[in-house]
């Protein structure tokens, strides 16, 4: 059964610095791995979508990797900004059962 | 132009009633989603549906009724209202089958009394 975990729960840094945040899954046999962010009282926003035979995405300050075969993904923030102060998610979707398996994300806070 | 938009954006009413969540995208996309977001913030998917027809229909109480006029619309209705089903519940779309980006609402927040 596929587990997606993600570390840290909660993370504060001031702003400017680069970050990492993490996401791992049990199960490597994925069809791709989503980043979406949340801010309060609002819906999700898709960030990133890493297909599994790729190994990394970018937009803009963001970069999302992908390592199938040890079950990880990072999400790396450039230079963060208060704005970037959210909820970020991340989430596999297995096509052999049609399954989207979603971690409890990283709450993320970039102090100005 | 709100993509993905949901009404009510509140709602708050007595266990036992029944009501309705609607949900429109004017992205085009194929596919619409329900999500139930918990306490602890948790998303699961509850139902996915590809050009009006359902292609996943998660474990949840038959209580819970999507329904799907057309590809642009997908509505939930919910029976016989629980203390349980007190959430935020998200619609989603997406162009396609494969799972591809998803567009989401904000969120409709559910409260039983």
């Amino acid at each position: 059964k596929q587990e997606v975990t993600q570390i840290p729960a909660a993370l504060s840094v001031p702003e400017g610095e680069n970050l990492v945040l993490n996401c791992s899954f049990t199960d490597s046999a994925i069809y791709n791995l989503q980043w979406f962010r949340q801010d309060p009282g609002k819906g999700l926003t898709s960030l990133l979508l890493i297909q599994s035979s790729q190994r990394e995405q970018t937009s803009g300050r963001l970069n999302a990797s992908l390592d199938k075969s040890s079950g990880r993904s990072t999400l790396y923030i450039a230079a963060s900004q208060p704005g970037d102060s959210a909820t970020y998610l991340c989430a596999v979707f297995m096509d052999s059962n049609y399954q989207l398996i979603w971690g409890a994300g990283t709450k993320l806070i970039i102090k100005p | 132009d709100t993509a993905v938009s949901q009404t009510p954006k509140y709602l708050v009413t007595q266990m036992g009633n029944d009501k309705s969540i609607k949900c429109e995208q004017n992205l085009g996309h194929d596919t619409m989603y329900w999500y139930k977001q918990d306490s602890k913030k948790f998303l699961k998917i509850m139902f996915s549906y590809n050009n009006k027809e359902l292609i996943i229909n998660e474990t949840v109480p038959n209580r819970f009724s999507p329904k799907s006029p057309d590809k642009a619309h997908l509505n939930l209705h919910i029976n016989s209202l629980e203390l349980g089903d007190s959430a935020v519940y998200f619609c989603a779309s997406s162009p396609g089958t494969a799972w591809g980006p998803q567009h989401f609402g904000d969120g409709t927040r559910l409260s039983i009394l």
